[in-house]
């Protein structure tokens, strides 16, 4: 059975740091290209972050260009975001998603998706 | 940025009714246009891909179609089980965007 499973939230204040990470099983890791996407409590989704099945293609939306990095390491099925410079604005649920594809990019979708992690940021 | 506009923002229906909820993008997309499912405190759920391709597993009730900026969703007959917010997704370009979400209630 395909299954993702992020760890990491918590509470942050802002200007801190916080790690999340997502365990991967049951399909190739390496296969696929993964995603970010975050949720405000009872908003829409928005796409954070991808990066392809072998890390040289990665893709941020503008709201968490140079504060947030993404990174993978296939040999631990794991797929990692690192978020610096955190607002109140990041508050939310972040989930991993699977993609399609290898590689990020036109035409792909997320067939498979965690249950996700909340990060708040308070003082 | 490609932006996706989604209407309504939510329904009132009844079970056994046809649904259609509108996905507007900004600019041509083509057909690369996927719908989710997420009902509440659960992640969403792949229904849709290419616009008009049903995801495995998914009943044959959803259906979506349309090319270019203007794409639906249909429900052929509501069931229960259908209530939920239904979210239109490009992947044409990087960033990836969603639509705001459509609240289908009783």
């Amino acid at each position: 059975e395909v299954q993702v499973v992020e760890s990491g939230g918590g509470l942050a204040q802002p200007g801190r740091s916080l790690r999340l990470s997502c365990a991967a099983s049951g399909f190739t890791f390496d296969d696929y290209a993964m995603h970010w996407v975050r949720q405000t409590p009872g908003k829409a989704l928005e796409w954070v972050s991808g990066i392809s099945w072998n890390s040289a293609s990665i893709g941020y939306a503008d709201s968490v260009k140079g504060r947030f990095t993404i990174s993978r390491d296939n040999a631990k099925n794991s797929l990692y975001l690192q978020m610096n410079s955190l607002r109140a604005e990041d508050t939310a649920f972040y989930y991993c998603a699977k993609d399609i594809f290898l590689i990020t990019g036109t035409g792909s979708f997320f067939d498979s998706w965690g249950q996700g992690t909340l990060v708040t940021v308070s003082s | 940025d490609i932006q996706m506009t989604q209407s309504p923002s939510s329904l009132s229906a009844s079970v056994g009714d046809r649904v259609t909820i509108t996905c507007r993008a900004s600019q041509s997309i083509s057909n690369f246009l996927n719908w989710y499912q997420q009902k509440p405190g659960k992640a969403p759920k792949l229904l849709i891909y290419a616009a008009s391709s049903l995801q495995s597993g998914v009943p044959s009730s959803f259906s979506g179609s349309g090319s270019g900026t203007d794409f639906t969703l249909t429900i052929s007959s509501l069931q229960p089980e259908h209530f939920a917010t239904y979210y239109c997704q490009q992947t044409y370009s990087i960033p990836l965007t969603f639509g705001g979400g459509t609240k289908v209630e009783i």
